[in-house]
């Protein structure tokens, strides 16, 4: 079964800073999905950046992108020029290959605030 | 497009009772994933129905069943309620089929109380 860990629960950064949040995994797949989601307080779940396992490229969205680290299992996300709107739960999460791609496994999540 | 509806938002029961939560996936989306989410568990995976069948499952007890519709609408039943059920319920909506068309867009979730 897969594994994935956010080791940071709370964070916070000044506007306009930039902040990495972590995220590590566990899988003995070699072809898998990892999504980063944003949860804004009372507000639904929407995918910010996705990465494929079998891409060695870093994905990039506009401000955010990833550092894969397939060889440790690592997935950080970096958000550049933070946003009072990026105040956040951010969760990593594991999509497996095939049909299992829509069984998704998140980590506990990082609370992101980001203070003016 | 209109993006992925959950009815009731808000509900609440005593525990020994059954409930039932619908989803309407974006239209086109054939894949439906329901997630539990509780303070102390996180997001955990229930199942996922892809053209009105299960594909995936978690684990979860019995207690917790779904079915989808020919038009890709979803609901999840859960017999029995006990106090743990507390939680926000979440749904996803996918195109399903290949990988490429995994992302999963979720809805605004059901907050059920049981007391």
């Amino acid at each position: 079964a897969q594994t994935v860990t956010q080791s940071q629960p709370e964070m916070s950064v000044q506007e306009a800073e930039t902040v990495t949040l972590s995220c590590t995994y566990d899988t003995s797949e070699n072809n898998y999905y990892l999504f980063w989601y944003k949860q804004p307080p009372s507000r639904q779940m929407i995918l910010v950046i996705r990465q494929e396992a079998y891409k060695q490229q870093n994905a990039t969205e506009n401000r955010f992108s990833v550092n894969f680290q397939k060889a440790a299992k690592s997935f950080s996300l970096k958000i550049s020029d933070s946003q009072l709107g990026d105040t956040a739960m951010y969760f990593c999460a594991f999509g497996g290959s095939g049909g299992s791609n829509y069984k998704l496994t998140f980590g506990k999540g990082t609370l992101l605030t980001v203070n003016p | 497009k209109a993006g992925v509806t959950q009815t009731p938002r808000y509900l609440i029961k005593t525990r020994g009772q059954q409930v039932t939560l619908s989803c309407s996936p974006i239209s086109g989306h054939r894949s439906v994933s329901w997630y539990q989410q509780t303070p102390g568990q996180g997001l955990q995976f229930l199942f996922e129905y892809f053209s009105e069948t299960q594909r995936n499952k978690g684990n979860f007890p019995g207690r917790f069943s779904g079915r989808q519709f020919s038009n890709s609408r979803s609901e999840m039943n859960v017999s029995t309620l006990e106090l743990g059920d507390s939680a926000l319920y979440l749904c996803a909506s996918s195109q399903g089929g290949g990988t490429r068309r995994s992302e999963q867009f979720f809805g605004p979730g059901t907050r059920l109380t049981v007391l």
